[in-house]
């Protein structure tokens, strides 16, 4: 089984909308990292989240750790074509600080 | 300062040939991973190195694949005899050292098709 679940697989969006997407460990996470790639292309570097509770903004970007649920939430405001891309969340499950697990992606279109 | 950068960015080999690709983590970065990123599957961790030391590569392949970070230049993952389900995407990530954040930089990724 996947040890890093990201939900919904995918999601088409009108843009201006807002939207959710979740990131469920099956392990302990000593950090939750987030990252946008874009068909074809490398990752970008978003978020990283260590603490439970911890909640972080950029630009219309939040995401936010609990750590009880083992779970981190990105959430977008007023979604636009720039937004469009592939989302990946990455934790570290080991504790030691190295290898991150990478959950399988969730596919964000917005149409305009 | 630039970024993690990669070589070559696409790379076509035909079975049973030898792929080395190329990594430069960002400066002052002295820790390199290596992922790779098949088809409709998420991104695997394949291994992670310091200068000079393998520190953990427990997602290498046992056969035909190696990884070095020598004391100058680039890492380098090493493939040999390639064959067609070596086809991804390869990404390189660099962190600095540290012990309370794991902050991973990527690079753009070699693409390898294996005909």
């Amino acid at each position: 089984s996947q040890e890093l679940e990201q939900s919904p697989q995918s999601l088409i969006v009108q843009e201006g909308k807002n939207l959710t997407i979740n990131c469920t460990s099956s392990k302990t996470l000593y950090g939750l990292y987030w990252y946008k790639q874009k068909y074809g292309e490398g990752l970008i570097f978003l978020m990283m989240l260590q603490k439970g509770g911890e909640e972080k903004s950029h630009e219309k970007i939040t995401a936010k750790l609990d750590e009880k649920k083992q779970q981190s939430s990105l959430h977008i405001t007023a979604s636009q074509p720039s937004h469009a891309g592939i989302y990946l969340c990455g934790a570290d499950i080991a504790g030691a600080n190295s290898k991150l697990t990478f959950g399988k992606g969730i596919t964000l279109s917005v149409r305009p | 300062n630039a970024g993690v950068m990669q070589n070559p960015r696409h790379l076509v080999r035909r079975r049973g040939q030898e792929a080395r690709l190329r990594c430069s983590p960002m400066k002052g970065h002295s820790h390199v991973y290596w992922y790779r990123q098949l088809p409709e599957e998420g991104l695997k961790f394949m291994v992670y190195l310091q200068k000079e030391n393998i520190i953990d590569e427990s997602g290498m392949p046992k056969e035909r694949f190696s990884a070095e970070f020598p004391k100058e230049g680039p890492s380098i993952l090493r493939i040999q005899q390639v064959v067609r389900g070596d086809s991804a995407a390869y990404f390189c990530a660099s962190s600095p050292p540290s012990y309370t954040y794991n902050e991973q930089f990527f690079g753009p990724g070699t693409r390898l098709t294996v005909l």
